[in-house]
């Protein structure tokens, strides 16, 4: 969307190594989320921030409200991997979505 | 490029009301999804349509929330009847289909008195 702009569109990594997916704001944001998407439809809950980092197994997430971005790290990259994924970012009244990054992890 | 449009983007209803929400996906995608934003649950996948067939129907939310695509360019979500509850955002999104980007309308939020 036009108020998120997340990166890298497509991404391609061997098993066991890592990368770093950014979105970035044009404006200020309160918070953020970042889903993966699975093969049903469902989008998966990874991380919601307000502020600071948060890590849960090989992943980790950071939110920066001021210089208005946010990532989401991959370590150690396991084929399960694979798929797509997405930040949302909310101001105080609407939600705006990434375009979204399609992992493919390699063996 | 016309995006994802949902309307109305927001609504106000009494407890018991039928509401309904519509979502034009962008043209050309074949898969439409109807998911639900709420500070607690974050996004719940109501409906899942493929060629607009239903594939996926969100299995906690059958009874009071229908999804319906008509045709390939148009679907909506009842919600009959509502509950407080049911107040949060919804959202359309639309795919090429397989693993595509999934293309997000602005939502339309709901709130029930």
């Amino acid at each position: 969307g036009d108020q998120v702009e997340q990166s890298p569109s497509a991404l391609s990594l061997h098993e066991g190594t890592g990368s770093a997916l950014r979105c970035n704001f044009t404006t200020t944001m309160r918070a953020v989320q970042w889903f993966r998407k699975n093969s049903r439809g469902s989008l998966i809950n990874l991380f919601y921030l307000a502020s600071g980092t948060k890590e849960n197994g090989r992943l980790k997430s950071a939110f920066d409200s001021k210089e208005r971005y946010s990532t989401l790290h991959i370590r150690d990259a396991q084929l399960e991997d694979s798929g797509t994924y997405f930040c949302a970012a909310e101001d105080h009244n609407r939600i705006f979505f990434g375009d979204g990054t399609q992992l493919v992890v390699k063996p | 490029d016309a995006g994802v449009t949902q309307t109305p983007r927001h609504e106000v209803a009494e407890k018991g009301q039928t509401i309904i929400l519509k979502c034009e996906p962008v043209s050309g995608h074949n898969d439409l999804f109807w998911y639900r934003q709420t500070k607690i649950q974050g996004l719940e996948l109501l409906s899942y349509f493929r060629s607009k067939s239903l594939m996926e129907d969100g299995g906690a939310f059958k009874d009071r929330f229908k999804a319906e695509m008509l045709n390939s360019s148009f679907s909506t979500l009842k919600i009959q009847p509502t509950e407080p509850k049911d107040s949060a955002v919804y959202l359309c999104a639309s795919s090429s289909g397989g693993d595509g980007q999934l293309y997000f309308g602005e939502g339309s939020k709901l709130t029930v008195l």
